[in-house]
């Protein structure tokens, strides 16, 4: 079955430092792949997503991420972490019918 | 510039009472979901909709249920609720294999 794992339940990080958070997929076809972010208490904006092509992918907030096809991962970056960045990230993958399999979460602390 | 519109933001329930979730959007969009959110769970889906007057089961569909009578609604009931329902409740609506997320409905059941 399609699944995503976040292997990272918590992250905390100074503020100006960079920032990776892990996703891995199991998909047997080419996945399309997506980061949601989470501020406390509101719903899940999308960060970025992939599809095909350029396997580096620029996302808004200054977020990127990397598909690698060789590793299954989809990992999110941010060279310099700013204190609004604290929120819960989701990775998520399509599976059928239009559907989304969610990872567990990562929570990012910014300490200042 | 409303998006996906979740009603109400709050609840809390006693055992065995029921109510309906409310979720509107006016993208025009033909899918819709919703899902529930727990602690170290992500999103796990609920119900979801393929167009007006469809429903299908996701994951977690016990103890629920669902209607979308009308393409920009798509409500989510709960007949008799457990403590086991307590959780955050998201609603999404999609287009061109992109999500769209409300803003969620956090319930309790005592």
């Amino acid at each position: 079955a399609q699944s995503v794992t976040q292997p990272d339940i918590h992250i905390t990080v100074s503020e100006g430092a960079s920032l990776e958070l892990r996703c891995n997929y199991s998909y047997g076809a080419t996945p399309y792949l997506f980061w949601y972010v989470q501020s406390p208490g509101q719903g899940l904006q999308l960060l970025l997503k992939y599809f095909s092509g350029d396997t580096l992918v620029q996302g808004i907030k200054g977020f990127e991420a990397e598909f690698k096809r060789s590793q299954s991962s989809f990992n999110l970056r941010k060279p310099s972490v700013h204190w609004s960045d604290a929120a819960e990230y989701f990775c998520a993958v399509y599976i059928d019918d239009y559907k989304l399999s969610f990872g567990a979460g990562t929570t990012v602390t910014v300490r200042a | 510039n409303a998006g996906v519109t979740q009603t109400p933001k709050f609840r809390v329930l006693k055992t065995g009472q029921s109510m309906t979730l409310l979720c509107a959007q006016d993208m025009n969009h033909e899918y819709m979901y919703w899902y529930r959110q727990d602690p170290g769970m992500g999103l796990r889906l609920i119900h979801y909709s393929v167009g007006e007057g469809t429903t299908a089961k996701g994951e977690v569909p016990d103890g629920y249920n669902v209607s979308r009578l009308k393409k920009q609604n798509f409500l989510l009931g709960l007949e008799s609720a457990a403590p086991s329902q307590t959780s955050v409740y998201f609603c999404a609506s999609s287009f061109k294999n992109i999500q769209y997320f409300g803003a969620g409905t956090r319930l309790s059941v005592l």
